[in-house]
Protein backbone atom coordinates (compact mmCIF):
# COMPACT_ATOMS: atom_id res chain seq x y z
CA UNK A 1 0.00 0.00 0.00
CA UNK A 2 0.88 3.97 -0.73
CA UNK A 3 2.71 4.98 2.46
CA UNK A 4 4.23 8.40 3.01
CA UNK A 5 6.60 8.79 6.62
CA UNK A 6 7.85 12.18 7.64
CA UNK A 7 10.99 11.37 9.53
CA UNK A 8 10.20 12.50 13.08
CA UNK A 9 6.61 13.95 14.75
CA UNK A 10 8.90 16.60 16.33
CA UNK A 11 11.96 18.50 15.99
CA UNK A 12 13.44 21.31 17.83
CA UNK A 13 15.86 23.69 16.57
CA UNK A 14 17.66 27.05 17.68
CA UNK A 15 16.59 30.70 15.95
CA UNK A 16 18.94 31.37 12.91
CA UNK A 17 19.51 27.73 11.88
CA UNK A 18 18.58 26.06 9.33
CA UNK A 19 15.96 23.48 9.62
CA UNK A 20 15.33 20.41 7.54
CA UNK A 21 12.58 18.14 7.36
CA UNK A 22 12.22 14.92 5.29
CA UNK A 23 9.34 13.05 3.69
CA UNK A 24 9.76 9.17 2.28
CA UNK A 25 7.58 7.56 0.11
CA UNK A 26 7.06 3.45 -0.96
CA UNK A 27 4.87 2.22 -3.43
CA UNK A 28 3.63 5.51 -5.18
CA UNK A 29 4.79 7.18 -8.02
CA UNK A 30 3.61 11.28 -7.45
CA UNK A 31 3.54 13.70 -9.99
CA UNK A 32 3.92 16.49 -7.56
CA UNK A 33 4.80 16.63 -4.16
CA UNK A 34 3.43 19.51 -1.76
CA UNK A 35 4.42 20.82 1.64
CA UNK A 36 1.91 22.75 3.88
CA UNK A 37 2.21 24.61 7.08
CA UNK A 38 -0.36 23.94 9.83
CA UNK A 39 -0.71 25.64 12.91
CA UNK A 40 -2.99 24.30 15.70
CA UNK A 41 -6.62 24.61 15.63
CA UNK A 42 -6.57 26.30 12.01
CA UNK A 43 -6.49 24.32 8.37
CA UNK A 44 -3.64 23.30 6.46
CA UNK A 45 -1.80 26.21 4.09
CA UNK A 46 -0.13 25.22 1.26
CA UNK A 47 3.32 26.57 1.31
CA UNK A 48 5.44 24.68 -2.18
CA UNK A 49 4.45 22.68 -4.97
CA UNK A 50 7.42 20.66 -7.15
CA UNK A 51 7.11 18.70 -9.92
CA UNK A 52 8.12 14.92 -10.33
CA UNK A 53 11.22 16.46 -13.29
CA UNK A 54 11.96 19.47 -10.90
CA UNK A 55 15.15 18.88 -8.21
CA UNK A 56 14.49 22.18 -6.54
CA UNK A 57 11.91 25.12 -5.96
CA UNK A 58 12.69 27.99 -3.40
CA UNK A 59 10.69 30.52 -2.29
CA UNK A 60 12.05 33.17 -0.04
CA UNK A 61 13.63 30.95 2.89
CA UNK A 62 11.99 27.74 2.10
CA UNK A 63 13.67 25.04 -0.42
CA UNK A 64 12.09 21.67 -1.48
CA UNK A 65 13.84 18.82 -3.06
CA UNK A 66 12.68 16.13 -4.83
CA UNK A 67 15.04 13.06 -5.76
CA UNK A 68 12.27 10.46 -7.25
CA UNK A 69 14.68 7.78 -7.31
CA UNK A 70 15.21 8.02 -3.75
CA UNK A 71 11.71 8.61 -3.46
CA UNK A 72 12.77 11.58 -0.89
CA UNK A 73 12.04 15.04 -0.38
CA UNK A 74 13.43 17.42 1.76
CA UNK A 75 12.03 20.46 3.37
CA UNK A 76 14.43 23.11 4.65
CA UNK A 77 13.60 26.92 6.53
CA UNK A 78 16.80 28.66 6.49
CA UNK A 79 17.38 31.21 8.82
CA UNK A 80 14.34 30.11 10.64
CA UNK A 81 12.25 32.25 13.29
CA UNK A 82 10.25 31.48 16.17
CA UNK A 83 7.53 32.05 13.76
CA UNK A 84 8.35 29.45 12.07
CA UNK A 85 7.11 26.68 14.85
CA UNK A 86 3.96 24.89 13.09
CA UNK A 87 3.63 21.69 12.28
CA UNK A 88 4.62 20.86 8.76
CA UNK A 89 2.93 18.15 6.79
CA UNK A 90 4.10 16.46 3.31
CA UNK A 91 1.60 15.23 0.72
CA UNK A 92 1.90 13.43 -2.46
CA UNK A 93 -0.20 13.89 -5.89
CA UNK A 94 -1.13 11.18 -8.27
CA UNK A 95 -1.02 11.89 -12.46
CA UNK A 96 -4.59 10.44 -12.60
CA UNK A 97 -6.80 11.57 -9.90
CA UNK A 98 -5.52 14.71 -8.33
CA UNK A 99 -6.45 13.77 -4.24
CA UNK A 100 -3.33 14.51 -2.39
CA UNK A 101 -2.23 12.07 0.37
CA UNK A 102 -0.69 13.43 3.49
CA UNK A 103 2.02 12.47 5.94
CA UNK A 104 1.34 12.55 9.37
CA UNK A 105 3.29 15.95 9.92
CA UNK A 106 6.60 16.74 11.95
CA UNK A 107 6.06 19.70 15.02
CA UNK A 108 8.58 21.95 14.41
CA UNK A 109 9.61 24.21 17.35
CA UNK A 110 12.01 27.37 17.13
CA UNK A 111 13.39 28.49 19.85
CA UNK A 112 14.70 32.09 20.72
CA UNK B 1 -12.29 37.16 -0.16
CA UNK B 2 -13.95 34.27 2.52
CA UNK B 3 -12.77 30.89 0.67
CA UNK B 4 -14.21 27.95 2.61
CA UNK B 5 -16.17 28.62 5.15
CA UNK B 6 -17.15 25.21 7.40
CA UNK B 7 -20.04 24.91 9.98
CA UNK B 8 -20.11 24.44 12.68
CA UNK B 9 -17.05 25.11 13.92
CA UNK B 10 -17.30 22.36 16.81
CA UNK B 11 -19.89 20.17 17.93
CA UNK B 12 -20.74 17.42 20.22
CA UNK B 13 -22.98 15.00 19.29
CA UNK B 14 -24.92 11.52 20.34
CA UNK B 15 -24.04 8.80 19.11
CA UNK B 16 -27.04 7.00 16.85
CA UNK B 17 -27.87 11.04 16.01
CA UNK B 18 -27.63 12.42 11.75
CA UNK B 19 -24.92 15.35 11.71
CA UNK B 20 -24.36 16.91 8.78
CA UNK B 21 -21.32 19.15 8.21
CA UNK B 22 -21.50 22.23 5.76
CA UNK B 23 -18.47 23.48 3.46
CA UNK B 24 -18.87 25.99 0.89
CA UNK B 25 -16.47 27.94 -1.26
CA UNK B 26 -16.79 31.35 -3.03
CA UNK B 27 -13.61 30.70 -5.39
CA UNK B 28 -15.63 28.89 -8.18
CA UNK B 29 -13.27 25.78 -7.86
CA UNK B 30 -14.05 22.76 -9.18
CA UNK B 31 -12.60 20.09 -7.05
CA UNK B 32 -13.59 19.59 -3.40
CA UNK B 33 -12.57 17.19 -0.64
CA UNK B 34 -13.31 16.42 2.63
CA UNK B 35 -10.15 15.12 5.24
CA UNK B 36 -10.77 14.02 8.81
CA UNK B 37 -7.49 14.59 10.91
CA UNK B 38 -6.27 12.64 14.45
CA UNK B 39 -3.93 12.37 16.39
CA UNK B 40 -1.09 10.03 14.73
CA UNK B 41 -3.11 9.70 12.11
CA UNK B 42 -2.60 12.62 9.90
CA UNK B 43 -4.56 13.65 7.53
CA UNK B 44 -7.22 11.02 5.92
CA UNK B 45 -9.70 11.89 2.45
CA UNK B 46 -12.82 10.82 3.30
CA UNK B 47 -14.51 11.82 -0.32
CA UNK B 48 -14.07 13.81 -2.78
CA UNK B 49 -15.74 15.62 -5.67
CA UNK B 50 -14.18 16.81 -9.02
CA UNK B 51 -16.74 18.84 -10.19
CA UNK B 52 -20.22 19.43 -9.35
CA UNK B 53 -22.88 16.31 -9.98
CA UNK B 54 -19.83 14.14 -9.23
CA UNK B 55 -18.73 12.34 -6.13
CA UNK B 56 -16.08 9.73 -5.24
CA UNK B 57 -14.70 7.54 -2.19
CA UNK B 58 -11.38 8.63 -0.09
CA UNK B 59 -9.52 6.47 1.74
CA UNK B 60 -12.15 6.30 4.99
CA UNK B 61 -15.77 6.55 3.33
CA UNK B 62 -18.05 4.42 5.67
CA UNK B 63 -19.91 5.87 7.63
CA UNK B 64 -20.23 9.35 5.33
CA UNK B 65 -21.98 10.35 2.57
CA UNK B 66 -21.22 13.36 0.39
CA UNK B 67 -23.34 15.49 -2.28
CA UNK B 68 -22.60 18.02 -5.24
CA UNK B 69 -25.29 19.67 -6.07
CA UNK B 70 -24.03 22.81 -7.37
CA UNK B 71 -20.06 23.95 -7.28
CA UNK B 72 -19.79 26.14 -4.49
CA UNK B 73 -21.23 23.60 -1.89
CA UNK B 74 -19.74 20.31 -0.73
CA UNK B 75 -22.20 18.85 2.46
CA UNK B 76 -20.37 15.63 4.58
CA UNK B 77 -23.45 13.69 6.06
CA UNK B 78 -23.02 11.37 8.98
CA UNK B 79 -25.87 9.05 8.88
CA UNK B 80 -25.65 7.65 12.43
CA UNK B 81 -22.76 8.91 14.50
CA UNK B 82 -20.77 6.80 16.13
CA UNK B 83 -17.67 7.71 18.92
CA UNK B 84 -14.77 6.61 16.10
CA UNK B 85 -16.21 9.35 14.00
CA UNK B 86 -14.71 11.92 16.39
CA UNK B 87 -12.56 13.60 14.86
CA UNK B 88 -11.25 17.32 13.05
CA UNK B 89 -12.78 17.43 9.67
CA UNK B 90 -11.45 19.83 7.42
CA UNK B 91 -12.91 20.81 3.92
CA UNK B 92 -10.71 21.55 0.93
CA UNK B 93 -10.87 22.92 -2.85
CA UNK B 94 -8.97 23.76 -5.81
CA UNK B 95 -9.41 24.64 -8.85
CA UNK B 96 -9.28 21.62 -10.76
CA UNK B 97 -8.31 18.11 -10.37
CA UNK B 98 -5.09 18.81 -12.44
CA UNK B 99 -4.69 21.84 -10.20
CA UNK B 100 -1.87 21.32 -7.02
CA UNK B 101 -2.70 23.97 -4.46
CA UNK B 102 -5.16 22.80 -2.13
CA UNK B 103 -7.06 25.79 0.08
CA UNK B 104 -8.41 24.65 3.48
CA UNK B 105 -11.35 25.62 5.96
CA UNK B 106 -10.59 26.22 9.26
CA UNK B 107 -12.06 22.43 10.52
CA UNK B 108 -15.07 21.31 11.96
CA UNK B 109 -14.09 19.91 15.66
CA UNK B 110 -16.44 17.05 16.23
CA UNK B 111 -17.52 15.12 19.41
CA UNK B 112 -19.51 11.89 19.60
CA UNK B 113 -20.56 10.74 22.88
Amino acid sequence: SQKIEQNSEALNIQEGKTATLTCNYTNYSPAYLQWYRQDPGRGPVFLLLIRENEKEKRKERLKVTFDTTLKQSLFHITASQPADSATYLCALEGRSQGNLIFGKGTKLSVKP
Amino acid sequence: IAGITQAPTSQILAAGRRMTLRCTQDMRHNAMYWYRQDLGLGLRLIHYSNTAGTTGKGEVPDGYSVSRANTDDFPLTLASAVPSQTSVYFCASKLAVSTGELFFGEGSRLTVL
